[in-house]
């Protein structure tokens, strides 16, 4: 498979539990952010963003969280399962109020026990 | 709905050659972007089209461009290949630019 990052950070979560993966950002002007995950040998596949008119967002079993005082994204999953195994990245849009041109972070990679 | 479709899915190249890589965004999607992936330098946005035209470009030299037809569909070329080139090259689409981007499997290049 695809290898995204030799020495990325890895968290690993018991499955069942909660996992939270956290990005810092660069860009205090940024106005877009992204969360994507990565499974080997796959494109991104798109989790769920956030505008910075917002501070929080929920979708199915995933919630981020932007602190934009701080410059801080986090991707909150209940209830982690096994597919959720993957490289997650977090990226941010510049600040003309567009999804383009995104900054990639280094990415996480999370591991899923039984 | 189909999504981002790419090809080639891998390539071998030499050194010193050039090779033009494709991409169908969704259909409807009107905004093609695409990213160079590497183990050392992560995702890098190389430029971004939409209607035909080009409106973000990433810091890479002018070997690499791109097009976009009036299909929406886009080709980047990638002209004297350096072995530094290789990588996995993602395309992404959305339907505008104020709208999330969604990836496809993307081209594996290996500059030999």
């Amino acid at each position: 498979g695809e290898s995204v990052g030799l020495h990325l950070p890895t968290l690993s979560v018991q499955e069942g539990d909660n996992s939270i993966i956290n990005c810092a950002y660069s860009n205090s002007a940024s106005d877009y952010f992204i969360w994507y995950k990565q499974e080997s040998g796959k494109g991104p596949q798109f989790i769920i963003d956030i505008r910075s008119n917002m501070d929080k967002r929920q979708g199915q079993r995933v919630t981020v969280l932007l602190n934009k005082t701080v410059k801080h994204l986090s991707l909150q999953i209940a209830a982690t399962q096994p597919g959720d195994s993957a490289v997650y990245f977090c990226a941010e849009g510049g600040n003309t109020g567009t999804a383009s041109k995104l900054t990639f972070g280094t990415g996480t990679r999370l591991q899923v026990t039984l | 709905k189909a999504g981002v479709t790419q090809t080639p899915r891998y390539l071998i190249k030499t050194r010193g050659q050039q090779v033009t890589l494709s991409c169908s965004p969704i259909s409807g999607h009107r905004s093609v972007s695409w990213y160079q992936q590497t183990p050392g330098q992560g995702l890098q946005f190389l430029f971004e089209y939409f209607s035909e035209t080009q409106r973000n470009k990433g810091n890479f030299p002018g070997r690499f461009s791109g097009r976009q037809f009036s299909n929406s569909r886009s080709e980047m070329n990638v002209s004297t290949l350096e072995l530094g080139d290789s990588a996995l090259y993602l395309c992404a689409s959305s339907f505008s630019i104020l709208y999330e981007q969604y990836f496809g499997p993307g081209t594996r290049l290996t500059v030999t």
